[in-house]
């Protein structure tokens, strides 16, 4: 079945510094890809999405790139924020019809802390 | 535009017992999702719905968890009896499609349950 599997946690990092949480996957067909942020005591939010090999999602300065060769989608951003500190998750969904067209099938998630 | 709805936010019941959570979908959003986010994990998808017919309930355990969606709008997700490994957050989701591509998934706050 579809899997997904993210970088080891929890990731501290210092204010601008550069960041990097690796994402990879395992899946039938042609999957899109997801990365969802959750904020403390907020719900999952969107942050970004790739629907096709190559594409390159990005949103408030994070960035994935949708790579078919490698099944990856791993997240980066140049210079973090303290605000970025969340638990973050890559996720996936069957393009495909039948029972599981739009599952989300979501990796383990990291938490991220951003120190000032 | 509201977002999805879910309640109650938080509920503490004995092992044994009953408990039940309702959502409200996005107006006008076909497909309803219920996922069970254990701490420390990705959510894990329960059951998902098409209007009102269930599309994927693979994951569900059968025995002790059921839901319905009457009217194709609100869904409602039912424990009995709840065991200590059910406590967890539970989220519900709710997407539009198009054409063949799965849509956004919008997810709300989530109900926290805690079984003692």
């Amino acid at each position: 079945g579809d899997s997904v599997t993210q970088m080891e946690g929890p990731v501290t990092l210092s204010e601008e510094a550069f960041l990097t949480i690796n994402c990879t996957y395992t899946a039938t067909g042609y999957p899109s890809l997801f990365w969802y942020v959750q904020y403390p005591g907020e719900g999952l939010q969107l942050l970004l999405k790739a629907t096709k090999a190559d594409d390159k999602g990005s949103n408030k300065g994070f960035e994935a790139t949708y790579r078919k060769e490698t099944t990856s989608f791993h997240l980066e951003k140049g210079s973090v924020q303290v605000s970025d500190s969340a638990v973050y998750f890559c996720a996936l969904s069957d393009r495909a019809g039948g029972t599981s067209y739009g599952k989300l099938t979501f990796g383990q998630g990291t938490i991220l802390t951003v120190h000032p | 535009e509201a977002g999805v709805a879910q309640s109650p936010r938080y509920k503490i019941i004995e092992k044994r017992q009953s408990v039940a959570f309702w959502c409200n979908p996005i107006s006008g959003h076909a497909t309803l999702y219920w996922y069970q986010q254990i701490l420390g994990q990705g959510p894990k998808l329960l059951i998902q719905f098409q209007n009102n017919g269930v599309v994927d309930d693979s994951q569900l355990p059968k025995d002790r968890f059921s839901a319905e969606r009457l009217k194709g709008v609100d869904s409602t997700l039912k424990i009995q009896p709840a065991k200590l490994e059910d406590s967890a957050v539970y989220l519900c989701a709710s997407s539009s499609t198009s054409g063949s591509l799965p849509n956004e998934q919008f997810f709300g706050p989530g109900t926290r349950l805690t079984v003692l």
